[in-house]
């Protein structure tokens, strides 16, 4: 049972270039949707995060844009550098516990 | 500030035994949750605790156990290992139950069974 879809399964951007990840929910009751970023051998790192009654939340080159008649939502990454390729997961929760998608692997080249 | 560990950062068992995992939350924090993470997949939750009690649990079968100690610290076990119990298993800590925000998330053990 997949309630958070996520895609593209990989993503490869040229350096400066924009960096989009889409997820997709089913449960409306949902009430927080954070994305977090991980490196090999590292754990996730919460990047940023948003509540549904906010459309778009930035920081620096970081920005949620949030639709909850579509229950979609996705992170957009301004002016991508080689250091943000990571694997990068979006998430959804109610109470007491995340749900997370599939996860993008996003490859930055120089 | 501490972040969460976790030991062993790897190890390998063999089908039918039983591991034990260790993680030390955040200082400050009061809640652990467990996560399993498929090679390639988001984590999955497995369950989490909170003053020393199993506050909540995921899909997943009762040979996975865990424990909270009185400094929030905790412990997963699992037993009858199976070939599928491979992955990365991630604890995060965090200061409230109520809510999963605001996770974070250890380094991770890498259990492999053979």
């Amino acid at each position: 049972q997949q309630q958070v879809k996520q895609s593209p399964q990989s993503l490869i951007v040229q350096k400066g270039g924009i960096s989009i990840i889409n997820c997709a929910y089913e449960n409306t009751a949902f009430d927080y949707f954070p994305w977090y970023q991980q490196f090999p051998g590292k754990g996730p790192a919460l990047l940023i995060a948003i509540r549904p009654d906010v459309s778009e939340k930035k920081e620096g080159r970081f920005t949620i844009s949030f639709n909850k008649s579509a229950k979609q939502f996705s992170l957009h990454i301004m002016d991508s550098q080689p250091g943000d390729s990571a694997t990068y997961f979006c998430a959804a929760s109610k109470t007491l516990y995340m749900r997370f998608g599939a996860g993008t692997r996003l490859t930055v080249k120089p | 500030e501490t972040g969460v560990t976790q030991s062993p950062t790897h190890l390998i068992k063999t089908r039918g035994q039983q591991v034990t995992l260790r993680c030390s939350s955040q200082s400050g924090h009061n809640t652990v949750s467990w996560y399993q993470q498929a090679l390639g997949q988001g984590p999955q939750f497995i369950f989490q605790y909170y003053r020393e009690e199993e506050n909540g649990r995921g899909n997943f079968p009762p040979r996975f156990s865990g424990l909270q100690f009185p400094n929030y610290s905790s412990e997963l076990n699992v037993n009858a290992l199976e070939l599928d119990d491979s992955a990365l298993y991630l604890c995060a800590s965090s200061w409230d139950r109520a809510g999963a925000n605001v996770l974070t998330f250890g380094a991770g053990s890498r259990l492999t069974v053979l």
